[in-house]
This record gives C-alpha cells, structure tokens and sequence, in this order.
C-alpha cells in the first residue's frame, strides 16, 4: 500500500561511520522532507526539498545532508554518526500545493552505538 | 509562544464516550490544517483534512476558527482502536512546511 520507502527500517551502526538512509515516491510528489523524531517527542524538520536539485535545512540543526537529483529520490546521509543521532528518521511528500496533506514512509530507527 | 500547541494529555476515556481535542496555531496567516494519527513507533498517517466549514468523516468531526486561531477533533463513540497520539498539522502556506504540534495522547479503555 505503502507509496514511499524507506530504508533500512532498523539500523545499528557505530560512531563514526557515514551512513546514507533512503527514502523513494512513486507518487510524483515535488515535495520531500525528513523529519527526526524522539519517542514520545515532537517530529522535527531537519531537510526539504521543492523539488529537483532544491534541498533546504529545516528548523534542527542537523550534521545531515540531503540531495535531489530525481524526483523519487530523496536520500539523506550522515557522515560521520554519533551516539546523539540516535532517533528514527521520517521521510515525507506531498504534492506541490500541499492542499492534499503529507504521506510519510514507515521511518528507520537508528541507533549509533 | 509554540507555532503550534496540543495539550499532551493523556486522554484517558471509556469505550463509547466523546472526546475533543483542540490544537491552537500562532501564524494568522496559516492556509491548510490537518490531523494525523501516529500510533506507537509508527509513522503519522492523515486522519482528516480540516476545512473552514468543517467537516466530517464517520465518527470523526474536524472544525476550524480562524478567529481564535485553533482547530478542534471530536471523536464520538470512541473505540479501543482510537488509541493513538493525534497530531494537528498546519501548512503556513506560502512556505508548504507544515509546522506539527506535539501530539495529544488518547487512551480508550474497555
């Protein structure tokens, strides 16, 4: 059912290693964002996108990076992971007038250790 | 002042009864208003668009004041599967960011 993907769903991995999460639409959506949220917390926005080639910080300062080479693609990397990016990651899009709300993909958990 | 707040709650309430949940939004000039659910370590899924009239979807009524800057949930006859936190959205327009709150919990019990 699911339009947008993430992955990986869970992922442990180490201090200091780069990691790229993932995250596709078959929707065509021009917008993509990346929220980062805490258990029990408020999402924050941490990058945007308005469609190709545009890519945006949000509100959490974030050692992230994003990019948008195609419309479906929305990638997110660390590069360089610490404890303190320990969360899950959400991906969302929405169409271009947003009149129609957001579709977020199922999130990866990560955990830095 | 948050540009969007939510009473957290919990909202603890039976199996059958009403509820209403309010979520108030600082930017007067504020366009499109949503609610989502987001269940345990799940992703938030849209519940209901939020128009200026109001409007309704089953058990579900959505209502807007733009006067008083807030919008409003009611759940009627709730089930144990209402459980979740319910999250308002609100899109400043011009900018597309929506701008979430933090979500109010509902418990239903039997």
């Amino acid at each position: 059912e699911a339009d947008i993907y993430q992955t990986p769903r869970y992922l442990v991995i180490g201090t200091g290693k780069k990691i790229t999460l993932e995250c596709s639409q078959t929707m065509g959506h021009d917008k993509m964002y990346w929220y980062q949220q805490d258990p029990g917390m408020e999402l924050h926005l941490i990058h945007y996108s308005y469609g190709v080639n545009s890519t945006e910080k949000g509100d959490l300062s974030s050692e992230s990076t994003v990019s948008r080479i195609r419309t479906e693609h929305f990638p997110l990397t660390l590069e360089s992971a610490r404890p303190s990016h320990t969360s899950q990651y959400l991906c969302a899009s929405s169409e271009s007038s947003t009149i129609y709300g957001y579709t977020f993909g199922s999130g990866t958990r990560l955990t830095v250790v | 002042r948050k540009e969007v707040e939510q009473d957290p709650g919990p909202f603890n309430v039976p199996e059958g009864a009403t509820v209403a949940f309010n979520c108030t939004y600082s930017n007067s000039a504020s366009q499109s208003f949503f609610w989502y659910r987001q269940d345990c370590r799940k992703e938030p899924k849209l519940l209901m668009s939020v128009y200026s009239s109001g409007n309704e979807d089953g058990r579900f009524t959505a209502q807007l004041n733009r006067a008083s800057q807030y919008i409003s949930l009611l759940i009627r006859d709730s089930k144990l599967s209402d459980s979740a936190t319910y999250l308002c959205v609100v899109n400043n327009g011009g900018s597309y960011i929506p701008t979430f709150g933090r979500g109010t919990s509902l418990i239903v019990h039997p």
